[in-house]
């Protein structure tokens, strides 16, 4: 079974910039989820799709967006890059209905963006 | 204000010996917590994890321990293998709470095992 793939896997930007990330889950799993890691920060929580919806969402600004798509494949947006949103994003797909329950994440190899 | 903190951003264990690697929480709602492992370049991989109702669970080598009243949990590894050197992350989630926050991690213990 193929793991989470996630696209591109590095990417650089400038200030005021957009940049939007591309997930393909597990197949069969129907959640989605993505997370920013910084060193500063550690790994922190943006939101998790499932079934094309937005269920959850962590304390980030609305320049951050996301959405998924029918076959639960997601897509993240940064709109107005500023320096601080240099970052490796990773996505992560489960099976289950509620984020952080018993079925596990799968986690993708995330995304390095560098923002200049 | 950190939840979710692992206090240690290094550990040096030689090969055989038991890791030991600890995590504690602030967050009185978390009732689930999982451990995972970090390779440069790769995403996080699920270890092991515990729930509240428990306070042990193993694996293999690794067994979690949650001490509830400390709000503390550690992860021990026996025997360290080379192998295990990478970036372990604890995580908390308030599952009773419909885990609406998500996983909160920790900035992680980096373990090497040294021959």
């Amino acid at each position: 079974k193929a793991g989470v793939t996630q696209t591109p896997r590095y990417l650089i930007k400038t200030r005021g910039q957009q940049v939007t990330l591309s997930c393909s889950p597990i197949s069969g799993h129907r959640s989605v989820s993505w997370y920013q890691q910084t060193p500063g920060q550690g790994l922190q929580f943006l939101f998790e799709y499932f079934s094309e919806t937005q269920r959850n969402k962590g304390n980030f600004p609305g320049r951050f967006s996301g959405r998924q798509f029918s076959n639960s494949r997601s897509e993240m947006n940064v709109s107005t890059l500023e320096l601080g949103d240099s970052a490796l994003y990773l996505c992560a797909s489960s099976v289950g209905i509620t984020i952080g329950a018993s079925d596990t994440q799968y986690f993708g190899p995330g995304t390095r963006l560098t923002v200049l | 204000d950190q939840q979710v903190k692992q206090n240690s951003p290094s550990l040096s264990v030689q090969e055989g010996r038991i890791s030991i690697l600890n995590c504690d929480y602030t967050n009185s709602m978390f009732d689930y917590f999982l451990w995972y492992k970090k390779y440069p370049a790769e995403g996080p991989t699920f270890l092991i994890s515990i729930s509240s109702i428990k306070d042990k669970n193993e694996d293999g080598r690794f067994t979690v321990f949650l001490n509830k009243s400390a709000k503390h949990l550690s992860l021990h590894i026996v025997p360290s293998q080379p192998g295990d050197s990478a970036v372990y992350f604890c995580a908390a989630s308030a599952l009773s709470g419909g885990g609406a926050d998500g996983l909160t991690f920790g900035k992680g213990t980096h373990l090497i095992i040294q021959p």
